[in-house]
């Protein structure tokens, strides 16, 4: 069974990063890229970007290139999603995805952004 | 940057049919997909390349597509249906959510 296990909630001030875990198992973690999609409070899905943890390309949405960064460690089946300078703009549910059709996703992390 | 617009809001009775609908000029060229999202809860894919259906899903829930619309239809609603739905389309070296609709089951 393909699971995705993201890191828990996380409460930061403006200004600072945060960086969330992906845990995948249940399927070989190099087959399929993993998507990072995000979900403000009451509002729509965004694309974030990608990383193929095959080679480590990555794909960033243009509005936030430069101020996200996505990685796969292969050695333990995690990707990771870095987001820094963080505004109240941030404070959002953030899943991973996966699968051929994209349709395994995680349990979400949800990241408040207060000071 | 593409987009895809959707109605932010479809009511449907119990037993009747929703359709919903996603416009954008990327539909023109790649395929759309359809996820359910309730309140709490990771979205559900529930159509795929416009008109296929992942095999846990409802036969009630199907897909069509003209152009640069495609449609997901609800068939015989029942209140387990209601639920946000957001289309999406992957668009040169990213991908697109459609705005969201609200289905209300009443």
């Amino acid at each position: 069974e393909v699971q995705l296990i993201q890191s828990g909630a996380e409460l930061k001030k403006p200004g600072a990063t945060v960086k969330i875990s992906c845990k995948a198992s249940g399927y070989t973690f190099t087959d399929y890229h993993v998507y990072w999609i995000r979900q403000a409070p009451g509002k729509g899905l965004v694309w974030m970007g990608l990383v193929d943890p095959e080679d480590g390309r990555t794909i960033y949405t243009e509005s936030l290139q430069g101020r996200i960064t996505i990685t796969a460690d292969t050695s333990t089946d995690t990707a990771y999603l870095e987001v820094r300078s963080l505004t109240s703009e941030d404070s959002a549910t953030y899943y991973c995805v996966t699968g051929y059709l994209a349709n395994y996703w995680g349990q979400g992390s949800l990241v408040t952004v207060s000071s | 940057s593409y987009e895809l617009t959707q109605p932010s809001s479809v009511s449907v009775s119990p037993g009747q049919t929703a359709r919903i609908t996603c416009s954008g000029n990327i539909l023109e060229i790649n395929y759309g997909r359809w996820y359910q999202q309730k309140p709490g809860q990771a979205p559900v894919l529930v159509i795929y390349k416009d008109t296929e259906r992942p095999s846990e899903i409802p036969e009630r829930f199907s897909g069509s597509s003209s152009g640069t619309t495609v449609t997901l239809t609800i068939s015989e609603a029942q209140f387990d249906d209601e639920a946000d739905y957001y289309c999406y389309s992957a668009a040169d070296n990213s991908g697109v959510f459609g705005t969201g609709t609200k289905v209300t089951v009443l």
